[in-house]
């Protein structure tokens, strides 16, 4: 049974640029979720995907987008790159409505600069 | 409005001593579920337990423990016998909607040989 694999592992963006996040969701699970970890803060919730809709969105503005994928993987894109943008970004597997199960990847370290 | 409050952001022991990690949460919900996650420098984050609002039985897996009080909206973890092994940024968790985790700022355990 494989986990929850993401893509790139570290990625240094310019300011204003955008940038495309990728996760492989474990294997038998349908619902990818994404969440935005700050240095030295708790993760934060952006959304969720489920049967390749949203599915439950946090306190993130538009320019963050996603997607899934008939696969169950899924993208995070976010668009017009801040500094404050600079995190870890976790992606989460689980099956749909549970609230155990979930699988956290190792994350990507995306800086901006 | 869900909130988790994890007041301690740093703590440091000497091996083989206990150590409890502290949380209180807030919601208003009677159906939720908690949760502590483990993150090693790696970044993922390891499962370790969840609990269902219904249950307040105290549990103990090995070395761990914790404690669930409805009564002081707290939900604490023990490592008895603490290892190097243990160092680690541990985060509690709060879940309602079965689709987004509320995590607290994490308690960043560092367990000297």
């Amino acid at each position: 049974e494989t986990g929850v694999t993401q893509s790139p592992t570290h990625l240094i963006k310019t300011r204003g640029q955008q940038v495309t996040l990728r996760c492989s969701s474990q294997s038998g699970h349908n619902t990818v979720s994404w969440y935005q970890q700050a240095l030295g803060q708790g993760p934060q919730f952006i959304f969720q995907y489920y049967r390749e809709e949203e599915n439950g969105r946090g306190n993130f503005p538009p320019r963050f987008s996603g997607l899934q994928f008939p696969n169950y993987s899924s993208e995070l894109n976010v668009n017009a790159l801040e500094l404050d943008d600079s995190a870890l970004y976790l992606c989460a597997s689980s099956l749909f409505n549970r609230e155990y199960g979930y699988t956290f990847g190792s994350g990507t370290r995306l800086t901006v600069v | 409005a869900q909130k988790v409050t994890q007041a301690q952001t740093e703590i440091s022991v000497v091996e083989k001593e206990d150590v409890t990690l502290d949380c209180v949460y807030e919601t208003r919900d009677t159906t939720y579920y908690l949760f502590w996650y483990k993150q090693p420098p790696s970044g993922e984050l390891v499962f370790l337990i969840r609990r269902n609002s219904f249950d307040e039985q105290n549990e103990i897996s090995g070395r761990y423990s914790w404690n669930f009080q409805k009564s002081t909206s707290s939900f604490n973890f023990t490592i008895t016998a603490s290892q190097v092994v243990d160092s680690a940024v541990y985060f509690c968790a709060l879940s309602s909607t079965g689709n987004q985790f509320y995590f607290g700022t994490g308690t960043s355990l560092t367990v000297i040989p």
